[in-house]
């Protein structure tokens, strides 16, 4: 069975402060990792997929990257409209109708 | 402007009583799928459609049921709801199934 876990659960960072979260992920033959941002009261956002390890995507302030394991999400000089929460999802190569996702970690900026 | 529309967005209701969520996308997409989010858990899958007439079940379908007749419509129903029932549900679509998924802003449902 997929299973994909997301640390931390929270984080609270000053405006300007980098950090990164982290998505480690069991699935049997990787098709692909997603990552999603959620706002409140909104449905998740997509952001990026990765593919394979090594690869690297970025978007403005964030940066994701894969290895074998785990995938992290850098966010780089954080402003306060990144405060969200940042959900990760695998889907595995025999299950591709199918995401599994993380709990996700809950992300506010302060100015 | 591409979107998932769900309706209603928030519902309080009593056990035992028929209600059916709507989900319609405006984008062609053949692939669609309904999820609940519950605190701790994160989104978990209820069913999938692959194309019109074709739906399974994914890891959480009890005491749920869909339908598939149009290609832009996957409502949810729930015959009998009770109150594990509870959720944050969010329907989902994509051209394909392997293709980031696009999220209508959630359904919102108590069951008393």
């Amino acid at each position: 069975e997929d299973q994909v876990t997301q640390s931390p659960e929270a984080l609270r960072l000053q405006e300007g402060e980098s950090s990164s979260l982290n998505c480690s992920y069991t699935v049997s033959g990787l098709r692909g990792l997603f990552w999603y941002r959620q706002d409140p009261g909104k449905g998740p956002e997509f952001l990026f997929t990765l593919y394979s390890a090594g690869e690297e995507k970025e978007k403005e302030r964030l940066k994701a990257t894969l290895t074998k394991k785990e995938s992290f999400l850098h966010i780089t000089a954080p402003k306060p409209e990144d405060s969200a929460t940042y959900l990760c999802a695998v889907q595995a190569e025999l299950d591709d109708y199918k995401l599994s996702f993380g709990a996700g970690t809950t992300v506010t900026v302060r100015a | 402007e591409a979107q998932v529309t769900q309706n209603p967005r928030y519902l309080i209701t009593v056990t035992g009583k028929k209600l059916t969520v709507t989900c319609s996308q405006n984008m062609n997409h053949e692939y669609m799928s309904w999820y609940r989010q519950d605190p701790g858990l994160g989104l978990r899958q209820i069913y999938y459609s692959m194309n019109v007439e074709v739906t399974d079940k994914g890891d959480v379908p009890e005491g749920y049921k869909v339908s598939r007749k149009e290609k832009r419509n996957f409502p949810l129903i729930l015959e009998s709801p009770s109150p594990n029932q509870t959720s944050l549900y969010f329907c989902a679509s994509s051209r394909r199934s392997n293709q980031p998924q696009h999220f209508g802003d959630g359904t919102r449902l108590s069951i008393l």
